[in-house]
């Protein structure tokens, strides 16, 4: 079974905090992906990477940065994190392009 | 024009009717189509990928592709309750590289 797995489903944070985010895929696919939903706006991209130690910015990369140190994790980290940044997270993997994406549970981050 | 455009909805369709739900996208060398279903505070999951123009079919599910026109559709026959929920049609564009954009989805009320 396809498995995509992110580090929490629930989190609260303060404004200025160095937010993490994990994700891990056990389906060796090349490419990783972040998107946060939003009521209204659906899902938008933040970064995506297609390879070990490559990244590229989406829609929305502003106040993120993200990391892919091995291919099965990708990581999203919110720099300072602010009230506008409360959102649900979405990680996703897909096998290489063209193939379809599969997500994790999703994050549900609270910034206070 | 938005990358990817979906009407919001809901559409409301009686138990057994079918349901045909519609998504168009900009040019942009795209090459490949998805439709995710999600259920409300649950993350998407894939039901349909196409990759050709013309039809595709599984089960109670039908996709439909035309380039040309730059439409993709999800037609679910003999509607049930339980496929009540947000339908989010995906494209990947080969112009960005491996970038999946969603639309913004269509809420599907099936009311029995």
């Amino acid at each position: 079974d396809v498995k995509v797995t992110q580090s929490s489903r629930y989190l609260v944070k303060r404004t200025g905090e160095k937010v993490f985010l994990e994700c891990v895929q056990d389906m060796d696919h090349e490419n990783m992906f972040w998107y946060r939903q939003d009521p209204g706006l659906g899902l938008r991209l933040i970064y995506f990477s297609y390879d070990v130690k490559m990244k590229e910015k989406g829609d929305i990369p502003e106040g993120y940065s993200v990391s892919r140190e091995k291919k099965e994790r990708f990581s999203l980290i919110l720099e300072s994190a602010s009230t506008n940044q409360t959102s649900m997270y979405l990680c996703a993997s897909s096998r290489i392009t063209g193939r379809a994406a599969f997500f994790g549970q999703g994050t549900r981050l609270t910034v206070v | 024009q938005k990358e990817v455009e979906q009407n919001s909805g809901p559409l409301s369709v009686p138990e057994g009717a079918i349901a045909s739900l519609n998504c168009t996208y900009s040019d942009r060398g795209s090459q490949s189509f998805f439709w995710y279903r999600q259920y409300s505070g649950k993350s998407p999951e894939l039901i349909m990928f196409i990759y050709s123009n013309g039809d595709k079919e599984d089960g109670r599910f039908t996709a439909q592709l035309n380039k040309a026109s730059q439409y993709v559709s999800l037609l679910i026959r003999d509607s049930q309750p339980s496929d009540s929920a947000t339908y989010l049609c995906a494209v990947q564009f080969m112009e960005y590289g491996n970038k999946l954009v969603f639309g913004a989805g269509t809420i599907l009320r099936v009311k029995s």
